[in-house]
């Protein structure tokens, strides 16, 4: 059984139209993560949820927002996404110890 | 500084044979995690293999094991009999505090595995 879903698991967007990805989790964690990961690279934080609280990576665009209205779901929103934003983009969950994440199949976002 | 280091950006191994992947680590808090995970072609992250800063034993997880030397700041990682289903990229990852909810990973190291 899927424990972390990520919908779409492709996306094609259009330069500068807003583009929003989802992640559900069935584990109850209460941090949820979202990372960039561009081809042959390694996956890059973009934000994390501790519950309620946000916490954005110094380096994240302000073209990328995130929303986490309840324990189980969590969105990412690209604001006026470019072609430097195509990228996999994976949602993460760990409980508050931390000992793993646990990761969705990813959505790939291709922009055009 | 990197907080996470792994050096080998490509390796091959033989079917059946082991093969260790090497990643290092800087921090200065006493309390971490090291984390293995592998990322085949699909895109998803598959959790391997957990290694906390106070554990004495080295972890194993089937035919999955680190290689703990905390002096040096090593954290490697050995596959016993390879599988074909083994190549795939794998990174080594660092979540630093008893609490810390950042996760830092490596490049990664692409594996394949020779039939």
């Amino acid at each position: 059984d899927a424990m972390v879903i990520q919908n779409p698991r492709y996306q094609v967007t259009q330069f500068g139209k807003p583009v929003t990805l989802s992640c559900s989790q069935t584990l109850n964690h209460n941090v949820m993560y979202w990372y960039q990961q561009k081809s042959s690279q390694a996956p890059k934080l973009l934000f994390h949820y501790y519950d309620k609280d946000f916490n954005n990576e110094a380096d994240t665009p302000d073209n990328f927002q995130s929303r986490r209205p309840n324990t189980s779901f969590c969105f990412l929103d690209i604001r006026s996404p470019g072609l430097g934003d195509a990228a996999m983009y994976l949602c993460a969950t760990s409980t508050s110890q931390g000992e793993t994440q646990y990761f969705g199949p990813g959505t790939r976002l291709l922009v055009l | 500084a990197q907080k996470i280091t792994q050096t080998q950006p490509g390796m091959f191994v033989q079917e059946k044979e082991a093969v260790t992947l090497d990643c290092t680590y800087d921090t200065s808090d006493p309390s971490y995690g090291l984390f293995w995970y592998k990322q085949p072609s699909s895109g998803e992250m598959i959790f391997l293999i957990y290694q906390g800063s106070y554990d004495q034993q080295n972890a194993t997880e089937g035919r999955y094991s680190l290689n703990f030397q905390k002096a040096r700041k090593s954290a490697n990682l050995v596959i016993s009999a390879s599988q074909l289903g083994d190549s795939a990229m794998y990174f080594c990852a660092m979540r630093e505090g008893r609490d810390g909810n950042q996760f830092y990973f490596g490049t990664g190291t692409s594996l394949t595995v020779i039939p």
